[in-house]
């Protein structure tokens, strides 16, 4: 059974950098054509998704975010990190991480429950 | 990468049919056959409930099917029941390794 957890900080202060950790169990990150995304969602509004990392280190973001996004994995530990710099209130979201499977899949199941983050001074 | 054009909501009444449909552009839902659907109750985390446009995850009711024409892809939920009241999100792949996710789709069974 694949789950996922996210944690990290549920408040920060704008211009701080945001640091959420993915910790799973089920599969492995370093099998071939694995990747783990993260996603968020702002309150009452729409997905998004945000970047994405695969087993072979290969990395992915979201254009429009792409220059405050890093994400990095941690295979002996079952972890994905997701840092986020700059924050600003319209950052405020629960955020999603979820896995990919591998062989050529181009979807994200299961997913995480989901982790709040609220950015306000 | 802009997020994909959904309907705001869609109603139907207990055995009816409802299409949402999820409309990108030639760089994503129009280019892949590569289009999933995600279903979101209050409070809980999406779950996939279609692939590759039209496939069905096990256990997934055959009551919903997917398809697309064009730059649109569109979700079927036929015979309307009270637990396919939900959010539901279309994704699709935007190459590169990228995705998009659609604006959302709010289901209300009247």
């Amino acid at each position: 059974q694949i789950t996922l957890r996210e944690s990290g900080p549920t408040l920060v202060k704008p211009t701080q950098t945001l640091t959420l950790t993915c910790t799973f169990s089920g599969f492995s990150l370093s099998t071939s054509g694995v990747g783990v995304g993260w996603i968020r969602q702002p309150p009452g509004k729409a997905l998004e998704w945000l970047a994405l990392i695969y087993w072979d280190d290969d990395k992915r973001y979201s254009p429009s975010l792409k220059s405050r996004l890093t994400i990095t994995k941690d295979t002996s530990r079952r972890q994905v990190v997701l840092t986020m710099t700059n924050m600003d209130p319209v950052d405020t979201a629960t955020y999603y991480c979820a896995h990919k499977p591998s062989g050529g899949i181009n979807w994200f199941d299961p997913w995480g429950q989901g982790t709040p983050v609220t950015v306000s001074s | 990468q802009s997020a994909l054009t959904q309907p705001a909501s869609v109603s139907g009444s207990p055995g009816q049919s409802i299409t949402i449909s999820c409309t990108g552009t030639s760089s994503d839902v129009g280019s892949y056959n590569l289009v999933s659907w995600y279903q979101q109750h209050p409070g809980k985390a999406p779950k996939l409930m279609i692939y590759d446009v039209g496939q069905r995850p096990s256990g997934v009711s055959n009551r919903l099917s997917g398809s697309k024409s064009g730059n649109t892809a569109s979700l079927t939920i036929s015979g309307l029941q009270a637990e396919d009241e939900a959010d539901y999100y279309c994704c699709s792949y935007a190459g590169n390794s990228t995705y998009v996710f659609g604006t959302g789709t709010k289901v209300t069974v009247l």
